[in-house]
């Protein structure tokens, strides 16, 4: 079964801890993407990666870091930078970066720091 | 910088009406325009799509319209039904072809 999946599915983290969460797809495809969801405010791009080894900044990357060690794997590091952590975040991948190609998201992971 | 805008945030209808819901974009490069559908609790899926190309779009009941002079971009949604109920984002491709999300639209279908 081809897809994209994110685990865990619900996280919390403790104030001043570092979390990391799990993003792996088996679509072959080469481009991946790490996105915030807050209510009212959409889907809001963190980092994103064309290829292996190499990825760039989103729009709010501050407070997090992420890998691209395998094509198959995109794990995003909330670490203890991140002033508002709690937040619904969402993976996707798409065949490549660029012109017109669909993305392809998973079933997001949902991070409440306590 | 790279922004999409999407009005109206909520929007509500009777069973059987239309629903309109629109964007516009700030970078004219952006060439490709998809709208994903994300039901209470599930992920964004991918409803329609059109490229910088075409000005219109249909597919069964939905549609989108492109003005590139303008840049501006919307969604029709014909006949509406309950099952139609959820959150549509608009997106642009931006620089690198990196997708920017509008800020969403919650659509309410009464039956």
């Amino acid at each position: 079964d081809g897809g994209i999946t994110q685990s865990p599915k619900y996280l919390f983290r403790k104030e001043g801890q570092n979390v990391t969460l799990s993003c792996e797809q088996n679509l072959n495809h080469d481009a991946m993407y790490w996105y915030r969801q807050d209510p009212g405010q959409g889907l809001r791009l963190i980092y994103y990666s064309q290829i292996v080894n190499d990825f760039q900044k989103g729009d709010i990357a501050e407070g997090y870091s992420v890998s691209r060690e395998k094509k198959e794997s995109f794990p995003l590091t909330v670490t203890s930078a991140q002033k508002n952590p709690t937040a619904f975040y969402l993976c996707a991948s798409s065949k490549v970066l660029g012109d017109g190609t669909e993305a392809f998201f998973g079933q997001g992971t949902r991070l409440t720091v306590v | 910088g790279e922004n999409v805008e999407q009005h109206p945030s909520t929007l509500s209808v009777q069973e059987g009406d239309s629903a309109v819901i629109k964007c516009t974009y700030s970078d004219s490069a952006s060439n490709y325009f998809p709208w994903y559908k994300q039901e209470l609790g599930k992920r964004p899926q991918l409803i329609i799509d059109i490229r910088s190309n075409v000005g219109e779009k249909k597919d069964q009941r939905i549609a989108v319209t492109l003005n590139k002079t303008a840049k501006h971009f919307s969604l029709h949604i014909t006949e509406t039904q309950p099952e139609d109920s959820a959150v549509y984002f608009c997106a642009a491709s931006g620089t690198w072809g990196k997708l920017i999300f509008g800020q969403g639209t919650t659509l309410q279908v009464k039956p």
